[in-house]
């Protein structure tokens, strides 16, 4: 079974439109954290957010903002009024404590395509 | 201060060789993780090394094979290479297992 799911493969928006790209994770842990990653053209990951599962605070960061649910375990971004810059792949990610050390787990990615 | 960085760039072996890829961690960083990426996927866990130890391992094969030296930076070794090893290798360090990770450029690696 996928750690962490995107169920989006590829989204497209006109720019100034909102969009969402979801994300679900599955771990039996209390203690992990996770993640977003913007990954463009050039193929370098840019992190994005970083989340511990002890705070389910949402955040807003600009045109950027998170909202993270553990009961229906998602963590879910939103880009408001997407411009062509946003144009990429996004990643969500878990770290969580396993039994034979620190695991890492990557969904399989959202290619957003913002059209002007 | 630095950012992460990896060498080569890119690389082309023949299946069966051996590789070294090379990754120095973004200054004050202890912990270094490595990832493959095939084409089209997300990364998949490789390994991670906090203080020269490895202390997390993905689902790959012995094979796959890392160090993590006194300075922190790190080389991912790879025998035997296979065709479905060709993929871009990212390194990522960080201050502790749980903290934010730089990503490096990455190494794209073709096996021929």
């Amino acid at each position: 079974a996928q750690k962490v799911t995107q169920a989006q493969t590829e989204i497209s928006v006109v720019e100034k439109e909102d969009v969402t790209l979801d994300c679900v994770y599955e771990t039996r842990d209390t203690t992990y954290y996770l993640f977003w990653y913007k990954q463009p053209p050039s193929g370098e990951l840019v992190f994005l957010i970083r989340r511990n599962s002890f705070d389910e605070q949402n955040e807003i960061s600009g045109r950027y903002s998170w909202n993270f649910q553990k009961s229906t375990s998602s963590f879910n971004f939103t880009i408001t009024a997407s411009q062509v810059v946003d144009s990429a792949v996004y990643f969500c990610a878990l770290s969580e404590e396993g039994n034979t050390g620190n695991q890492f787990y990557f969904g399989t990615g959202t290619s957003l395509t913002v059209i002007p | 201060e630095t950012g992460v960085t990896q060498s080569p760039t890119h690389l082309i072996k023949t299946r069966g060789q051996q590789v070294t890829l090379r990754c120095s961690s973004q200054s004050g960083h202890n912990t270094v993780s490595w990832y493959q990426q095939a084409l089209g996927q997300g990364p998949q866990f490789i390994f991670q090394y906090y203080r020269e130890e490895e202390n997390g391992r993905g689902n790959f094969p012995p094979r796959f094979s890392g160090l993590q030296f006194p300075n922190y930076s790190s080389e991912l070794n790879v025998n035997a290479l296979e065709l479905d090893d060709s993929a871009l290798y990212l390194c990522a360090s960080s201050l502790g297992w749980d903290s934010l990770a730089s990503f490096g450029p990455g190494t794209r690696l073709t096996v021929t």
